[in-house]
């Protein structure tokens, strides 16, 4: 089975600039969650998606959106970056047929940097 | 709300030494408990979890005890690796499903010393 992917894996931008991250869920997996890891700390909840719509939501402003696509495939969209959004972004899929003991398969990650 | 609180690191060890990294938390229910290994340039890894009370988890040589009285899931492994050198985040949610989000600790960095 395909495990979780992420693009790109690296992305520098400048401040005020927008950007699009993509993530392609495990095989069988319904549902994706991105987290925000900031550097040397733990992963914080940006939002979850659930067939195509939000399922919960962070402590994180409007301006990070997202999208599920019918392949349960998503985008974290960020607009007007700060200087702060220079993180690692984790994306996390689970649920579904495919879903394990574990439940939530992470990515590597895109790593972010807002100069 | 929900949080989890770990030791801070990095904690350094040399080869075939005792490792316990302490985790403790606070959630409004009945979480399930996780360690998570992450390891330099990766994402994570799920190392082990419990979901109920006394659950032992365990994975490669580590354990972690759910103790709902002290609200406590320390890891623990009794001869520690070269390769076990990674950070160690422990984690909570209020859900197994996989539906629920997943509140992270700080995380501990272990470097493992020859």
């Amino acid at each position: 089975e395909t495990g979780v992917t992420q693009s790109p894996t690296h992305l520098i931008k400048t401040r005020g600039q927008q950007v699009t991250l993509r993530c392609s869920s495990q095989s069988g997996h319904n549902t994706v969650s991105w987290y925000q890891q900031a550097l040397g700390q733990g992963p914080q909840f940006i939002f979850q998606y659930y067939r195509e719509e939000e399922n919960g939501r962070g402590n994180f402003p409007p301006r990070f959106s997202g999208l599920q696509f019918p392949n349960y495939s998503s985008e974290l969209n960020v607009n007007a970056l700060e200087l702060d959004d220079s993180a690692l972004y984790l994306c996390a899929s689970s649920g579904g047929q495919g879903a394990t003991r574990s439940g939530y398969t992470f990515g590597s990650g895109t790593r972010l940097t807002v100069v | 709300g929900d949080s989890v609180t770990q030791m801070e690191g990095p904690v350094t060890l040399s080869e075939e030494a005792c490792l316990t990294i302490n985790c403790t938390y606070t959630a409004t229910g009945y979480p399930s408990l996780f360690w998570y290994v992450q390891y330099p340039g990766e994402g994570l890894q799920l190392l082990l979890k419990a979901t109920k009370a006394d659950d032992k988890g365990s994975n490669k040589g580590f354990e972690a005890t759910y103790r709902k009285e002290t609200t406590s899931f320390h890891l623990e492994k009794g001869s520690v690796q070269v390769s076990d050198s990674a950070v160690y985040f422990c984690a909570l949610s209020e859900g197994d499903t996989g539906r629920r989000a997943l509140t992270f600790g700080s995380g501990t960095r272990l470097q493992v010393q020859p």
